[in-house]
């Protein structure tokens, strides 16, 4: 089973750009659907989009669409979310993962997570 | 949006117990319907895969079964390494949406 491990920033100040890398290993980046996910402190889960290992697929939460870019990069077997103009309300643990049969839509494989905080 | 409903919020069980999670959507999804174990510091587990197929490796304590936009998860006999956040969530639509959770702790 392929391992997903998440890296970025863990604090980013208002306004700003969260960036975050999702590294793949253990297994090949092609064939699959990929995801980011993300928890508040103390709420549930909200998914924030998919990208295709092809990279000519994407389907982004309507919510965050305007503010939300994911992209692949195959070669260095990892993808990317980039989240603009956070506010406290972005204050998450985001995880990745892939999906489990090509759909897309079943998540079978996730990593642990990275906190990231919103904050001056 | 699909809209997912989990009762309960949390519930606390005795090991040995049999204990259940319902999920309920806000229209018929079935059999698009998963579950998933969430443990602090530990990568989300898939359990349920299409309401009802075990994911490999998971204990066959667990169960999932429903129908139209009514599901539960089942523990037949809850262990102390089930203490853990539940989430169900749809796969019907392209916007994925998950439950509330349910917190289970062990008494």
């Amino acid at each position: 089973q392929v391992q997903l491990q998440e890296s970025g920033p863990g604090l980013v100040k208002p306004s700003e750009t969260l960036s975050l890398t999702c590294t793949v290993s253990g297994g090949s980046i092609s064939g699959a659907y990929w995801n980011w996910i993300r928890q508040p402190p103390g709420k549930g889960l909200e998914w924030i989009g998919l990208i295709h290992f092809s990279g000519n697929t994407k389907y982004y939460n309507p919510s965050l669409k305007s503010r939300v870019t994911i992209s692949v990069d195959t070669s260095n077997k990892h993808f990317s979310l980039q989240l603009n103009s956070v506010t406290a309300a972005d204050t998450a643990v985001y995880y990745c993962a892939k999906d489990f049969d090509g759909s897309g839509r079943i998540l079978d494989s996730w990593g642990l997570g990275t906190l990231v905080t919103v904050s001056s | 949006d699909i809209q997912m409903t989990q009762s309960p919020s949390s519930l606390s069980a005795s090991v040995g117990d049999r204990v259940t999670i319902t999920c309920r959507a806000s229209q018929s999804i079935a059999p698009f319907l998963n579950w998933y174990q969430l443990k602090p510091g530990k990568a989300p587990k898939l359990l349920i895969y299409a309401a009802s197929s075990l994911q490999n490796e998971v204990p066959l304590r667990f169960s999932g079964s429903g129908s139209g936009t009514d599901f539960t998860l089942t523990i037949s006999s809850l262990q102390p390494e089930d203490s853990a956040t539940y989430y169900c969530q749809q796969s019907y639509s392209t916007l994925l949406t998950f439950g509330g959770g349910t917190k289970v702790e062990i008494k």
